[in-house]
């Protein structure tokens, strides 16, 4: 079956450090690509997504490129801020448009100032 | 400003209990969801609904059970509580089928079965 592979957490950085969350997937056909950011107390939040092959999706200074040939959708940011932390997560949808979502177990991150 | 949200926020039950758990949106978005979250499982799909009416089983539909008699409630229930059914619920809507569209979070709903 389709399933998303995350690197395990906690992850915790130094301010304006550089991130690098890992993400792989499996899944027949081919999927759209996501990240979703979930703030202590809070719901998940679209961060960023992409739809095909070689697209980067990128948000509030976090990017991620649709990469078919290693299946993979890392998530990147160039400089950390402590309000980065939260946990993020992956996800797949395989079936573009009828959006039911396959979620990482997710990667915790803090930032320490 | 529309939104999205679950009630309660926090529930204590015991086993064998009947439980629903609340879920509003004021999107008036087609579909919505149910999942839960635990440490290690990420968020599971449990039930979902593409319109009015309309009810379908996720990945971990086993002891919930949802119906949809208006656009914007999704109620999930669990008929007999269970000690493994502990963990913290979210809803989720999004617009339609023809094209993907974002998904929008409640809150959350932290369950606790003794």
């Amino acid at each position: 079956g389709d399933s998303v592979t995350q690197m395990e957490g906690p992850v915790t950085l130094s301010e304006e450090a550089f991130l690098t969350i890992n993400c792989t997937y499996t899944a027949t056909g081919y999927p759209s690509l996501f990240w979703y950011v979930q703030y202590p107390g809070e719901g998940l939040q679209l961060l960023l997504k992409a739809t095909k092959a070689d697209d980067k999706g990128s948000n509030k200074g976090f990017e991620a490129t649709y990469r078919k040939e290693t299946t993979s959708f890392h998530l990147e940011k160039g400089s950390v801020q402590v309000s980065d932390s939260a946990v993020y997560f992956c996800a797949l949808t395989l079936n573009f448009g009828n959006e039911k979502l396959t979620f990482g177990t997710g990667t915790r991150l803090t930032i320490i100032p | 400003d529309a939104e999205i949200t679950q009630s309660p926020r926090h529930k204590i039950t015991e086993t064998g209990r009947q439980v629903t758990l609340a879920c509003h949106q004021t999107w008036n978005h087609n579909n919505m969801f149910w999942y839960r979250q635990d440490l290690g499982h990420g968020l599971r799909l449990i039930h979902y609904s593409y319109g009015v009416h309309d009810t379908n089983k996720g990945e971990v539909s086993d002891g919930y059970s949802v119906s949809r008699s208006n656009t914007e409630d999704l109620p999930l229930t669990l008929e007999s509580a269970a000690s493994s059914q502990t963990s913290v619920y979210f809803c989720a809507s999004s617009e339609s089928l023809s094209d993907y569209n974002e998904q929008f979070f409640g809150p959350g709903t932290r369950l606790t079965v003794l």
